[in-house]
C-alpha cells in the first residue's frame, strides 16, 4: 500500500532562519509527490511537485523539495523562513496504480511555526 | 479566473438527517475530486469522478455518494449523518486524471457540524 509519513508533529524555526519540513514515502514504481499549505480555516494551497526530472523542485513562495528516491524522502525547505509561512504542511503522493483513480494520499500534516 | 468554488462554507445539521454539499471546479477542468478532513489529521480521499464517471471510491460507507454534472460541478452527498461525521469537506479539480495533469487545486472547503 501506498502511503506517506511525516515525522514531526510541528517545526518551530526562527525567522531569516532555513527550515525543513520532512516526508517519506512508500510507492511502488514512480513516485508523483506533492507539497500543500493550510492556513486556519481555509482548504489546500499548492506549493509544488515532483514527477520526473531534477531531484531539485523549486515551488511557490520561495519554497522547494528535494527528491530522493534512495532515502525515500521529499523534504519541504526554504533557504529564510518568513513569519507568514507559519501553517499547516501536507506532503501527499498520488496513487497511480492500476485503478489509476488520481487518488492523492495525505501525511499527517506538519505545523510550521515561525517566531519573530 | 475563479478558482474552485465550494457552497455552503459552513453548516450544521443534527444526526439521521441529509447533507448535499456542492462544488465548482476551475474552468476548463474535468475532474472533481471530494476529501474529508477530520480536524487534526491529513485530508482522507472520498470520491473522484472524471467526464461525469466516477473514478475513484475511498474507504467510505454507502451513506456517501456523490455525482458530477455536465458543466463539471459536482455534488457530495451524505445521508444518516453520524457525530463522526463532522469534517471539512474539500473539493479539488484537475484536468484531468493522466500523466500530465497531476496537480489538484483544492477550493475553502465546508466545514459540516453534526449536532
Amino acid at each position: 500500500a501506498q502511503s506517506v509519513a511525516q515525522p514531526e508533529d510541528q517545526v518551530n524555526v526562527a525567522e531569516g532562519n532555513p527550515l525543513t519540513v520532512k516526508c517519506t514515502y512508500s510507492v511502488s514504481g514512480n513516485p508523483y509527490l506533492f507539497w500543500y499549505v493550510q492556513y486556519p480555516n481555509r482548504g489546500l494551497q499548492f506549493l509544488l511537485k515532483y514527477i520526473t526530472g531534477d531531484n531539485l523542485v523549486k515551488g511557490s513562495y520561495g519554497f522547494e523539495a528535494e527528491f530522493n528516491k534512495r532515502q525515500t524522502s521529499f523534504h519541504l525547505k526554504k533557504p529564510s523562513a518568513l513569519v507568514s509561512d507559519s501553517a499547516l504542511y501536507f506532503c501527499a503522493v498520488r496513487d497511480h496504480g492500476s485503478s489509476n483513480t488520481g487518488k492523492l494520499i495525505f501525511g499527517q500534516g506538519t505545523t510550521l511555526q515561525v517566531k519573530p | 479566473d475563479a478558482g474552485v468554488t465550494q457552497s455552503p462554507t459552513h453548516l450544521i445539521k443534527t444526526r439521521g438527517q441529509q447533507v448535499t454539499l456542492r462544488c465548482s471546479p476551475i474552468s476548463g477542468h474535468k475532474s472533481v475530486s471530494w476529501y474529508q478532513q477530520v480536524l487534526g489529521q491529513g485530508p482522507q480521499f472520498i470520491f473522484q469522478y472524471y467526464e461525469k464517471e466516477e473514478r475513484g471510491r475511498g474507504n467510505f460507507p454507502d451513506r456517501f455518494s456523490a455525482r458530477q454534472f455536465p458543466n463539471y460541478s459536482s455534488e457530495l452527498n451524505v445521508n444518516a449523518l453520524l457525530l463522526g461525521d463532522s469534517a471539512l469537506y474539500l473539493c479539488a479539480s484537475s484536468l484531468g486524471w493522466g500523466r500530465g495533469n497531476t496537480e489538484a487545486f483544492f477550493g475553502q472547503g465546508t466545514r459540516l457540524t453534526v449536532v
